[in-house]
């Protein structure tokens, strides 16, 4: 199985400064068909996760251009330019080139 | 409005079975693979079963030969079976349109 391993696996920030998560892949995430499915989910204390960021760097509809995606093959980062109040929370990134889907261990971003 | 509503839920023995059911509306389900994800409360995520619209099926390690994913397009609907099952499958089970929808999740307790 593909291991995704985030850090930092908690990150204290501060409204209005920027945050970054980092994702390492066990191994490439290019798919055979080019693509390369690698996603960012935001979780909320009692709701399911939501999508951010998928293929690394695209924007799920909705979501604020504060965050952006980035990286290639093994290694990935999710950027936060100014972090707001809602932003808390954990965020896993998820690999779904190649069955069984694997997500990161999670990272908790704290104020 | 896009949406999954997972049911079926509860407490079960260990051993025994539940059947979790997830039904999609606001969008046409026979195009998109589908996928059950758990997570044990206060803990990360885990893809156990998914589907493609191919039907074609895939399982995680810890449920391979216990847990059965099937779906019925023509009710917008995909199903878990879950056999044998064993303290550590306690979890919430999300029912997910890999990635873009996630229904609110449904709680199987496993205890005696």
């Amino acid at each position: 199985d593909i291991v995704l391993t985030q850090t930092p696996l908690s990150s204290p920030v501060t409204l209005g400064q920027p945050a970054s998560i980092s994702c390492r892949s066990s191994q490439s995430l290019v798919h055979s068909d080019g693509n390369t499915y690698l996603s960012w989910l935001h979780q909320r204390p009692g709701q399911p996760p939501r999508l951010l960021i998928y293929k690394i760097s695209e924007r799920f509809s909705g979501v604020p251009d504060r965050f952006s995606g980035s990286g290639a093959g093994t290694d990935f980062t999710l950027r936060i330019s100014r972090v707001e109040p809602e932003d808390v929370g954990i965020y896993y990134c998820l690999q779904a080139t190649k069955f069984p889907h694997t997500f990161g261990q999670g990272t908790k971003l704290e104020i | 409005e896009v949406q999954l509503l997972e049911s079926g839920g509860g407490l079960v023995q260990p051993g025994g079975s539940l059947r979790l059911s997830c039904a999609a509306s606001g969008f046409d389900m026979s195009n998109f693979a589908m996928s059950w994800v758990r997570q044990v409360p206060g803990k990360g995520l885990e893809c156990v079963s998914a589907i493609k619209n191919s039907g074609k099926t895939y399982y995680a390690d810890s449920v391979q030969g216990r847990f059965h994913i099937s779906r019925d397009d023509s009710r917008a609907t995909v199903y878990l079976e879950m056999n044998n099952l064993k303290g550590e499958d306690t979890a919430v089970y999300y029912c997910a349109s890999p990635y873009s929808v996630w229904g609110q999740g449904t709680l199987v307790t496993v205890s005696s």
